[in-house]
């Protein structure tokens, strides 16, 4: 059974603050790995889709990076604003991929104070 | 900018009764999903869709679901006969190709009440 962690599970932090979380997936067989945003009552949003080791992507203030031999991946939001609240969501995708199959992890919520 | 759009948001039925769930993919998108979230629990794959075939679907995808796109824009999930266990949100989600290195686009999501 493929299983996909997130840590930590909830975090709290001042308006202003910079904050990381991971993403821990199986380092085998590994096709791609996407990030989505999702705010309470809205849908999940695509962030980065990341493919290949060492990869790093960034929007805006918020950046992913990727080691598919280890199996992690880690998410940074610099200078963290109110809007930012939300759960953000890591998804494995294995295998040749082909069916998009999203295989996610328990999310990490975020919640920025002002 | 287009979305995904889903219908009802919110489903009241009695267990034992059949359940449609309907979502508007994306227009020019060819691959759908369904996924569903069991309340504290992590989101769960149920099926991928395309060419009008199914081609993945999870162990939770027994004879009891059934997925249809009867025309050019719908993409349905039926559940056959509810039971308890189904409660849950259920999100459609499409994308432009299959291909796990796209990103996948999700609706708002319907949440089923079975009673």
């Amino acid at each position: 059974i493929l299983n996909v962690e997130q840590s930590p599970q909830s975090l709290h932090v001042q308006e202003g603050d910079s904050t990381n979380f991971t993403c821990s997936f199986p380092s085998s067989n590994f096709y791609a790995l996407h990030w989505y945003r999702w705010e309470t009552a809205k849908s999940p949003e695509a962030l980065f889709v990341m493919t290949l080791n060492g990869d790093e992507k960034k929007k805006g203030r918020i950046s992913a990076t990727l080691n598919t031999k280890e199996g992690y991946s880690y998410l940074y939001i610099k200078g963290s604003q109110p809007e930012d609240s939300a759960t953000y969501l890591c998804a494995f995708i294995g295998g040749s991929g082909n069916t998009g199959k999203l295989i996610f992890g328990q999310g990490t919520t975020l919640q920025v104070k002002p | 900018e287009p979305e995904v759009t889903q219908t009802p948001s919110h489903q009241v039925t009695q267990m034992g009764q059949e359940v449609i769930l309907r979502c508007v993919p994306i227009s020019n998108h060819l691959y759908f999903y369904w996924y569903r979230q069991i309340l504290g629990q992590k989101v769960e794959f149920l099926v991928s869709f395309y060419n009008n075939e199914i081609s993945e679907k999870s162990e939770i995808f027994d004879d009891q679901f059934s997925v249809e796109r009867p025309d050019g824009s719908n993409f349905t999930l039926k559940i056959r006969s509810t039971k308890l266990e189904d409660s849950a949100m259920y999100f459609c989600a499409s994308s432009v190709q299959g291909a796990g290195n796209q990103p996948q686009h999700f609706g708002d999501g319907t949440r089923l009440s079975i009673l």
